[in-house]
């Protein structure tokens, strides 16, 4: 059965603390991704990486960087943490952009 | 910037009936793709449809995609009360790299 495991499901920090989002897949795909989840905004894509230690931004990746170090894992940094960043957070892998994309939970943050 | 625009954005039917949900899209693309996400939960996938077909069915799922107008229809049939949750539709970019771009959504809700 494939899997996407995403740390944590809730996560509480404080506003300018260094915040470490994990994933990890077992199904050895090359594509992985980040998205934040906002009401009314549907899923807005942080980063995408499609190998390890290749990365390319998306559509809102200010105040984020990534990390790629092993194929399965891919990890979102928020580099000092805002209010504003509160948010859920979702990550996705996939083998390639023929086929579909598996996701984790998701992880629901909050900065106070 | 979201690549697929749903609509509506929301949707409220009895259970039995039918729901049509309709995706627009901006640029050439390899695939398009329809997820499904229940209440605070990751996303499933549901069904790809490449760009060279024109419909897809899986159960009581059937996928259109018109890539001349450039907009793709997920219709589920006989719906259930079950099938309460938000649908997305996903694009892959035919060329460059392998982004997956979401758009809002539509949330469906199904009365028993």
């Amino acid at each position: 059965d494939v899997k996407v495991t995403q740390s944590s499901r809730y996560l509480v920090k404080r506003t300018g603390e260094k915040v470490f989002l994990e994933c990890v897949q077992d199904m050895d795909h090359e594509n992985m991704f980040w998205y934040r989840q906002d009401p009314g905004l549907g899923l807005r894509l942080i980063y995408f990486s499609y190998d390890v230690k290749m990365k390319e931004k998306g559509d809102i990746p200010e105040g984020y960087s990534v990390s790629r170090e092993k194929k399965e894992r891919f990890s979102l940094i928020l580099e000092s943490a805002s209010t504003n960043q509160t948010s859920m957070y979702l990550c996705a892998s996939r083998t390639d952009r023929r086929t579909e994309a598996f996701f984790g939970q998701g992880t629901r943050l909050t900065v106070v | 910037s979201q690549q697929g625009e749903e609509d509506p954005q929301a949707l409220s039917i009895q259970e039995g009936e039918n729901a049509t949900m309709n995706c627009s899209y901006k640029t050439s693309i390899n695939n398009l793709q329809w997820y499904r996400q229940n209440s605070g939960r990751g996303l499933v996938h549901l069904i790809l449809i490449r760009s060279n077909e024109r419909e897809k069915h899986s159960g009581r799922l059937r996928v259109t995609l018109d890539t001349s107008k450039k907009s793709s229809s997920l219709l589920i049939t006989a719906s259930r009360a079950a099938d309460t949750a938000s649908y997305f539709c996903a694009t892959g970019y035919s060329g460059g790299y392998n982004k997956l771009i979401f758009g809002a959504g539509t949330r469906l809700a199904v009365h028993p």
